[in-house]
């Protein structure tokens, strides 16, 4: 399966810009790249996911290089709600065996008031 | 529409005694899954069912066993209970295909003395 890296935690300000940036470097053409975050202790939430391009939705954008090796979950203000860990996934296509999700250790947000 | 539910919420149990852990959906999903999480680690996957009839293995499988009752309910049965398997366990369940986000569960929290 392939390996995302993520650092281990990042603080934010309250109303501020968060870009949490994940590797990939070993991503295959079909992997879609995966987004989760786990609020304390809480099951895990989705927040977005994109196969090539960038993608937006109410929670967060999703940034990913144009080699694909690297990406970046944007949330566009910060609230105190959004601290959690969160997870970059590669989840491969249905007829590969890594279609299920593959969990690393996360990014842990830390936002300040 | 209730998600994914698991029961029980909490569960204390002895070394070498055995139990099942319940799981449904009520999504019409396909694909349902079972994960641990230790304290402060990611989530491991231990069985999954990409389709009614079928099961495999995950990363962490042994000493569990699963049961997908129907297209709703994937059961996960410890046999015989040990210390190693104290954690929280999540549910989840999602449509076949890496394009799909997984839904996951509240967790089921196991101690095993």
């Amino acid at each position: 399966d392939a390996k995302t890296t993520q650092p281990n935690s990042m603080e934010s300000n309250e109303e501020e810009p968060v870009h949490l940036p994940c590797n990939h470097s070993t991503i295959s053409g079909t992997d879609y790249i995966h987004w989760y975050r786990q609020l304390p202790s809480q099951g895990p939430e989705y927040v977005i996911h994109g196969l090539t391009s960038n993608v937006n939705n109410r929670m967060a954008s999703l940034a990913i290089a144009e080699d694909r090796k690297s990406s970046t979950l944007i949330l566009h203000r910060a609230t105190l709600r959004d601290a959690a860990v969160y997870y970059c996934i590669l989840r491969g296509a249905w007829m590969d065996s890594s279609y299920k999700l593959i969990f690393g250790s996360g990014t842990r947000l830390l936002v300040r008031p | 529409n209730a998600g994914v539910t698991q029961t029980p919420k909490f569960q204390v149990l002895k070394t070498g005694q055995s139990m099942t852990l319940q799981c449904a959906q009520d999504m019409n999903h396909n694909s349902m899954y079972w994960y641990r999480q230790d304290p402060g680690m990611g989530l491991r996957l231990i069985y999954y069912s990409a389709s009614e009839g079928t099961t495999d293995k995950g990363e962490v499988p042994n000493g569990y066993n699963v049961s997908r009752l129907n297209k709703r309910e994937f059961s996960l049965r410890l046999e015989s209970a040990a210390p190693s398997q104290t954690s929280v366990y999540f549910c989840a369940s999602s449509e076949t295909g890496g394009a799909y986000e997984q839904y996951f569960g509240p967790g089921t929290r196991l101690t095993v003395t």
